[in-house]
């Protein structure tokens, strides 16, 4: 799987956007970008996926560069519940051997009232 | 909620003892995967199933043993448990093996 670097914490005000940055120069053709969520010792949560368009859902928007080597998260409306670990995954697509995820370290957002 | 379920939610033990987590998956998914995470070593795979069958291995040391039966359920045996076995045991599940996994909200572990 291709290595992804996120920064550490990042923090966003109550109501504005969050934009969660990751790298992965390393990404294969058919490797896609996932991102999950934990909030506090709950399971991750899944949020969006994408291979090289983006994508948008109902809890938020992925924006992948046009090279693929990096992406962005975006959260529209950040709100305290959103506080959470987010993990930026790279993972094998259809015909690759490795559907597992791995997992990083993450980015600790915090969002403040 | 994911709609994947595991029990028990909060386990407590001994160390030297064995115990069985379970994990039903989502209705109709047929891939199940296991995860441990520890303070030190956040969230590790351990191993994959495939309608029944296993498909992938992680990090799982030869004390811990996972099976999926015929009816999708997954079930992970942790044996000669040892403290730093405490942690968290997450199960998650995918339709098919490049769907997105949807993960419970895990048993916690403690061995005392």
């Amino acid at each position: 799987d291709a290595k992804t670097t996120q920064p550490p914490s990042m923090d966003c005000a109550e109501g504005r956007a969050a934009n969660l940055p990751c790298n992965h120069s390393t990404i294969s053709g058919n490797e896609y970008v996932y991102w999950y969520r934990q909030i506090h010792s709950q399971g991750p949560q899944y949020i969006i996926h994408g291979l090289k368009n983006n994508e948008t859902n109902e809890m938020a928007s992925l924006i992948i560069t046009e090279d693929r080597k990096s992406s962005t998260l975006i959260l529209p409306h950040a709100t305290l519940r959103d506080t959470a670990v987010y993990y930026c995954i790279v993972r094998g697509g259809s015909g690759g051997s490795n559907y597992k995820l791995t997992f990083g370290k993450g980015t600790l957002l915090t969002v403040n009232p | 909620d994911s709609g994947v379920t595991q029990t028990p939610k909060h386990l407590i033990t001994a160390t030297g003892q064995r115990v069985t987590l379970r994990c039903s998956p989502r209705s109709g998914d047929l891939s199940v995967y296991w995860y441990q995470q520890s303070l030190d070593q956040g969230l590790q795979f351990l191993i994959q199933y495939y309608n029944g069958e296993e498909r992938a291995k992680g990090n799982i040391l030869e004390r811990f043993s996972a099976q999926q039966f015929p009816d999708l359920h997954s079930e992970l045996n942790l044996s000669s448990l040892e403290l730093g076995d405490s942690a968290l045991y997450f199960c998650a599940s995918s339709l098919i093996r490049d769907s997105p996994l949807h993960f419970g909200n895990g048993t916690r572990l403690t061995v005392t």
